[in-house]
């Protein structure tokens, strides 16, 4: 079975709409990684949390890890057309000291109407 | 620029035919990692290093190989490729082990095995 479940597997929103994108273990997260990937292309860091509770943004992107460290959300505000791709979730799962083994999601694709 | 450079981007060989992917990154990082892509399965750890001559298993190592005798190459083998190996191949790197996930992927290889 999938490690780690992303929700929902796709998504259209029409520009301007805020969306939240979720990313869910049965296990704790001892580092959940957040990547925006275009098709076919390689995937681009966006963002890492380790703490629970702990949350991050960058520009109209806020990802927060939950505090069981367990769910991760990331949440676009004022979605753009440059939004648009397909989105993973990736953690360090095995250990408390870190394996530095990566287990990743299944990915969300965005799609973004003007 | 920062980079890591995967070659060839595209490749189509026959079962049997050993052949080699190769992957350089130019800042000086210590973790280097490979993965593959596949629809409906996910991006999925094949091998992984911590540094040089230290390599280790990820979730799907079976029919490939790795070494890392320098920082900054890490190629990936498959000696005897086969059909099922075809799929989309990242390389990526990160600075070190702990924080693996803040990662620099490659472009991809589109790997095809007929």
């Amino acid at each position: 079975s999938q490690e780690l479940e992303q929700s929902p597997q796709s998504l259209i929103v029409q520009e301007g709409k805020n969306l939240t994108i979720n990313c869910t273990s049965s296990k704790t997260l001892y580092g959940l990684y957040w990547y925006k990937q275009k098709y076919g292309e390689g995937l681009i860091f966006l963002m890492m949390l380790q703490k629970g509770g702990e949350e991050k943004s960058h520009e109209k992107i806020t990802a927060k890890l939950d505090e069981k460290k367990q769910q991760s959300s990331l949440h676009i505000t004022a979605s753009q057309p440059s939004h648009a791709g397909i989105y993973l979730c990736g953690a360090d799962m095995h250990s408390g000291a870190g394996s530095y083994q990566l287990t990743f999601g299944k990915g969300t694709k965005l799609s973004v109407i003007p | 620029e920062a980079q890591v450079t995967q070659n060839p981007r595209y490749l189509i060989t026959v079962t049997g035919k050993k052949l080699t992917v190769t992957c350089s990154q130019n800042m000086n990082h210590e973790y280097m990692s490979w993965y593959r892509q596949d629809p409906g399965l996910g991006l999925r750890q094949i091998y992984y290093s911590m540094n040089v001559e230290v390599t280790d298993k990820g979730d799907v190592p079976e029919g490939y190989k790795v070494s890392r005798k320098e920082k900054r190459n890490f190629p990936l083998i498959l000696e005897s490729p086969s059909p099922n190996q075809t799929s989309l191949y990242f390389c990526a790197s990160s600075l070190s082990a702990n924080r693996a996930g803040e990662a620099f992927f490659g472009q991809g290889t589109r790997l095809t095995v007929v």
